[in-house]
């Protein structure tokens, strides 16, 4: 499974759009993209993934780019209950496993 | 329905004891995971399960044993537990292997070995 890059931490001001990327330059063409969030040390809750096309929940959408080396994954309306750690993982067609990095962690000011 | 549901919720052990996690999922899932999470960390895995009788290593695999008798249950053991393996242990099962699916993920065990 490939790797992927995610800034450590990021604001948010509550309202606004939160737009969290990450970076998965060496992911191949049957690896879909995940997004997981984990709350205060509770369990990772499942977001959103996608394979090339955009995505969109009533959680959040997923933007891949072209190339699909990179994605950001945008919470249209920030609020407190948002912050977070966001993970991104790349998992291949065939994958047993998910691989967590130490993904970004979002803090949401009022 | 309750997903996937981890026994304990909280453990303290001494040095040397040893015991099993339970982790129990009702959606009839055929592949379980055990991943742990240390401070600042992200989750690594331990050992997984892509069926019923059937077990296989992950990233970190020493020092525990696994057990999956029947599909509904993924069981972690440590034989003689040790300072090192205290972390919050999160079990998770998924439906299909890998791709266009989605892992559940349990709320987890906070271990402490002293």
């Amino acid at each position: 499974d490939a790797k992927t890059t995610q800034p450590p931490s990021m604001d948010c001001a509550e309202g606004r759009a939160a737009n969290l990327p990450c970076n998965h330059s060496t992911i191949s063409g049957n690896e879909y993209v995940y997004w997981y969030r984990q709350i205060h040390s509770q369990g990772p809750q499942y977001i959103i993934h996608g394979l090339k096309n955009n995505e969109t929940n009533e959680m959040a959408s997923l933007i891949i780019t072209e190339d699909r080396k990179s994605s950001t994954l945008i919470l249209p309306h920030a609020t407190l209950r948002d912050t977070a750690v966001y993970y991104c993982i790349v998992r291949a067609t065939l994958g047993n496993q998910f691989y967590f990095g130490t993904g970004t962690s979002l803090t949401v000011i009022p | 329905n309750a997903g996937v549901t981890q026994t304990p919720k909280f453990r303290v052990l001494k040095t040397g004891q040893s015991m099993t996690l339970l982790c129990a999922q009702d959606m009839n899932h055929e592949y379980m995971y055990w991943y742990r999470q240390d401070p600042g960390m992200g989750l690594r895995l331990i050992h997984y399960s892509v069926g019923e009788g059937t077990t296989a290593k992950g990233e970190v695999p020493d020092g525990y044993n696994v057990s999956r008798l029947k599909k509904q249950n993924f069981l972690l053991g440590l034989e003689s537990a040790a300072p090192s393996q205290t972390s919050v242990y999160f079990c998770a099962s998924s439906y299909l292997p890998g791709g266009n699916t989605e892992a559940f993920f349990g709320q987890g065990t906070r271990l402490t070995v002293v």
